[in-house]
């Protein structure tokens, strides 16, 4: 069973300017969530989708993120302008159920550098 | 919101060693999770326990939910369990679904 895809890798872009990750989840899993992780520190929860639905956006930036689930199976999250303090690790996780109790499965990441 | 502590944050063992990692929770959880993230920054699911006691080879886990704490035991420590660990909480509170709260981890190091 193919884990969480996410896309790309590895991001560098200047100041300002827009950027995109893509996520694919585990086959099935009907929840995502796209979380932050800065350095030396654990993961944040950005928003969380129950199919095409975001549940809990609460601690999304709106002023510059957005995201969407698109036929409730992959996930673009965007930021447009990116600012230095953007630069993170952007980790996407799929579960198969939205209760509390549910199993969070990660995908690899995507390392952003802003210069 | 639910406030979650580790300790120790750095761990440095020869090759063979045993450990002790600990979570401390500041309210009432119905999840918890132990993370193991490789330096490629992959994340691994261990354990979901909000409660008793599970093993997995040489890795085992007990929480004590009435007294807020998790703790992670590493036997024989190998190279390949070098990495950053982590404790997620969902708090028993949180009325949105499965929001986990992770901790600042604890950076292990596993020397040959």
């Amino acid at each position: 069973e193919a884990g969480v895809v996410q896309s790309p890798r590895y991001k560098i872009i200047e100041k300002k300017q827009p950027v995109a990750f893509w996520c694919n989840p585990i086959s099935g899993h009907n929840t995502l969530y796209w979380y932050l992780q800065n350095l030396g520190q654990g993961p944040e929860l950005l928003i969380r989708y129950e199919n095409e639905e975001a549940v809990d956006d609460s601690q999304l930036p709106k002023d510059r993120f957005s995201a969407e689930r698109l036929k409730g199976v992959d996930s673009t999250l965007k930021i447009q302008p990116a600012e230095l303090g953007d630069s993170a690790v952007y980790l996407c996780a799929s579960s198969f159920g939205t209760g509390w109790q549910e199993t969070q499965y990660f995908g690899p990441g995507t390392r952003l550098l802003v210069l | 919101g639910i406030q979650v502590e580790q300790s120790p944050p750095d761990l440095i063992l020869q090759e063979g060693a045993n450990s002790t990692l600990r979570c401390n929770f500041s309210d009432s959880v119905n999840n918890l999770q132990w993370f193991h993230q490789n330096p490629w920054g992959q994340l691994i699911n261990l354990f979901y326990i909000p409660s008793g006691t599970k093993q997995n080879g040489r890795l085992s886990a007990t929480t004590v939910a009435t007294e807020r704490y998790s703790l992670l035991y590493i036997s024989s420590s190998q190279t390949t369990d070098s990495g950053v660990y982590f404790c997620a909480v969902t708090s028993f509170w949180e009325t949105s679904g499965s929001r986990l709260t992770f901790g600042e981890g604890t950076q292990l190091t596993v020397n040959p």
